[in-house]
Formats: C-alpha cells, structure tokens, sequence
C-alpha cells in the first residue's frame, strides 16, 4: 500500500525558515517524480514543486521560485521542501504527491499545515 | 504560470450528466496532452480522476470521462451520484517542468 506522511510543518514568524519532509512507502521510491501541492485555508489547490526520479529535472511556481527549494534522498525514500523567506501567503495545507505518469499526481499524503504568523 | 479557469460550481440532480470546462492557453493546456482532474471531498486529500486528457486510473467509474478541444480541457460526469458532490481541479503541465491548476469548481448534486 502507498504511503505518504509528510512532516515539519507548524507556526513560523514571517521571514523565518522551515524544513518540510515526507516520508514514503509501498512503492520503488526512485522510480517516480514527486511533488508538493498546497492549499491556504479554504482555497483551491496550488502546485508548489516538483523532481524527477534523478533529481535532473525540478521546476517550482513562480510564487515561490528563489525562495523553495525541493530535493530528495532516494536511499531514505524522502521528500524535502526547505522553505525560506516565508510569508503570510505561504499559509497553508502541503501536500506530499506520486507521480503517477508524465504529469499527473496519483497518491496523495495528508498533508502537513503550515501557518506563518506573527 | 497562470492559474487555469474554471467555472466556480456546476450542478446536476441524480442520473443526469454535467461537464467542467477547463481553459488554460496554448502553452499549457492547449500545447500539451498532460491534463489531469482530481476530486476532493471536504476535509480529504485530492483523488486522481482523470490523467493524460481522457484516461481514467484503475477503480474510477467510467461515468467519468475527460477530453480537450484547442485550449480547454472537459471533464463530463455521466448517471451523478450524490456522492460525486465535490470540489473537481484541472490541472496541466505548462512547459519546463511546471504544473497549474484550475481554480476548481464545486459540484453540487440536487
């Protein structure tokens, strides 16, 4: 069974920095892309991130691009997302996501909350 | 990237069928067969639909269908059940590694 539980979410003051993982099981790790997507509070879904299997190829939303930074350790079957800089519009639900084929997200994590405050 | 446009809510009473429009550009929905859906129930993690324009994964009814025609993507629900009642995302590959999402659109099933 796919297992995704993201990590390392919580209240950070603006500015501030955190460190996002996700943890994952149930599949050849190294064989996928791997993304995170987020949501503010009652707002629709927002592509944050994404890498490829090998890390050759990783591509962010302009909204966070300079200020994220994705990577992952295949020998762990990790996700990361060190975030920077952050804002109050960073505000949000983030969720770890499989790549199922070229561009599409086929398991989803629960998500972790992160809330950037004052 | 831009943000893809999607109506705010469709509606539909039990049997009936109804399409969620998705328009992006010709750089991304338009430029590319890479268009996804996703279900999301309140409270629940996103559920993959609808990959590659019109393919549905395993365990997803085939009341639910995908197409695209120039720039914008649709996703027809055929027979609704009550429980179809959602927010549905689009989302495509928009070039260089980039993805966007729809501003999604909530389903309502009288």
């Amino acid at each position: 069974e796919v297992q995704l539980v993201e990590s390392g979410g919580g209240l950070v003051q603006p500015g501030r920095s955190l460190r996002l993982s996700c943890a994952a099981s149930g599949f050849t790790f190294d064989d996928y892309a791997m993304h995170w997507v987020r949501q503010a509070p009652g707002k629709g879904l927002e592509w944050v991130s994404g890498i490829s299997w090998n890390s050759g190829s990783i591509g962010y939303a302009d909204s966070v691009k300079g200020r994220f930074t994705i990577s992952r350790d295949n020998a762990k079957n990790s996700l990361y997302l060190q975030m920077n800089s952050l804002r109050a519009e960073d505000t949000a639900l983030y969720y770890c996501a499989k790549g199922g084929g070229i561009t599409d997200f086929d398991y989803w994590g629960q998500g972790t909350l992160v809330t950037v405050s004052s | 990237q831009s943000a893809l446009t999607q109506p705010r809510s469709v509606s539909g009473s039990p049997g009936q069928s109804v399409t969620i429009s998705c328009t992006g550009t010709s750089s991304d929905v338009g430029g590319y067969n890479y268009v996804s859906w996703y279900q999301q129930h309140p409270g629940k993690a996103p559920k993959l639909m609808i990959y590659d324009v019109s393919k549905r994964p395993s365990g997803v009814p085939d009341r639910f269908s995908g197409s695209k025609s120039g720039n914008t993507a649709s996703l027809t629900i055929s027979g609704l059940q009550a429980e179809d009642e959602a927010d549905y995302y689009c989302c495509s590959y928009a070039g260089s590694y980039t993805l966007a999402f729809g501003g999604g659109t909530k389903l309502t099933v009288l």
